[in-house]
């Protein structure tokens, strides 16, 4: 069967250190693989984008890598504050393009202490 | 540019009342959807409209319809609500990337 898998388990991290968060997937193929941050009470934010031809892609303080071969994404943020807690979300794109949808995983709720 | 726009924000329905949730984007997007989400269940589409004019079931379309009235608006009824109906509702749009609404939180009692 088809499968999004993210930590379900909370993420507590101290303030300055790099928050990792996992994507793991099976039987899919994505062409894209996108990240969005999710605050209480509000709908999602896109953060970034990554195609399935790139292996890392970078935005501030945010990295994004894809493994294809491992069917993974990985998370990164560096030099992590309190702001940044939130839950953060994965989505699959299968083909990209605006018509088709996403496919999202259930996301992991990061908390970063001072 | 407000981006996507819902009403109402908070609504709360008794067991058989209809209700319809309003979304509409100012981005000239062609593609709309409608999701749901629970504690524990992430976000699981409900119908989505590819363009004006058609709309497609998502994953969880039992219990809803929509109807894609022009290019900017996709609402989202509710015939007969039920308590499962129980849920917090985005309404989104998407060039690449996807633009939600700030959602509408339903209670059924």
């Amino acid at each position: 069967s088809q499968k999004i898998e993210q930590n379900s388990e909370a993420l507590n991290i101290q303030e300055g250190k790099t928050a990792t968060l996992t994507c793991n997937y099976t039987n899919y193929s994505p062409a894209y693989l996108q990240w969005y941050r999710q605050d209480p009470g509000r709908g999602p934010v896109f953060l970034l984008l990554i195609r399935e031809n790139e292996k890392e892609k970078r935005k501030e303080r945010l990295k994004v890598t894809f493994d294809t071969t491992l069917k993974q994404s990985l998370f990164h943020i560096t030099a992590s504050q309190p702001a940044d807690s939130a839950t953060y979300l994965c989505a699959l794109d299968m083909k990209g393009g605006a018509t088709n949808k996403l496919i999202f995983g259930t996301g992991t709720l990061l908390a970063v202490q001072p | 540019n407000a981006g996507v726009t819902q009403t109402p924000k908070f609504q709360v329905l008794k067991t058989g009342q209809s209700m319809t949730l309003q979304c509409a984007q100012d981005m000239n997007h062609n593609s709309m959807y409608w999701y749901r989400q629970d504690p524990g269940m992430g976000l699981r589409l409900i119908y989505y409209s590819a363009s004006e004019g058609t709309t497609d079931k998502g994953e969880v379309p039992n219990g809803y319809n929509v109807s894609r009235l022009n290019k900017r608006e996709f609402s989202l009824r509710l015939e007969s609500a039920a308590p499962s109906q129980t849920s917090v509702y985005f309404c989104a749009t998407r060039g690449l990337e996807q633009y939600f609404g700030p959602g509408t939180r339903l209670t059924v009692t």
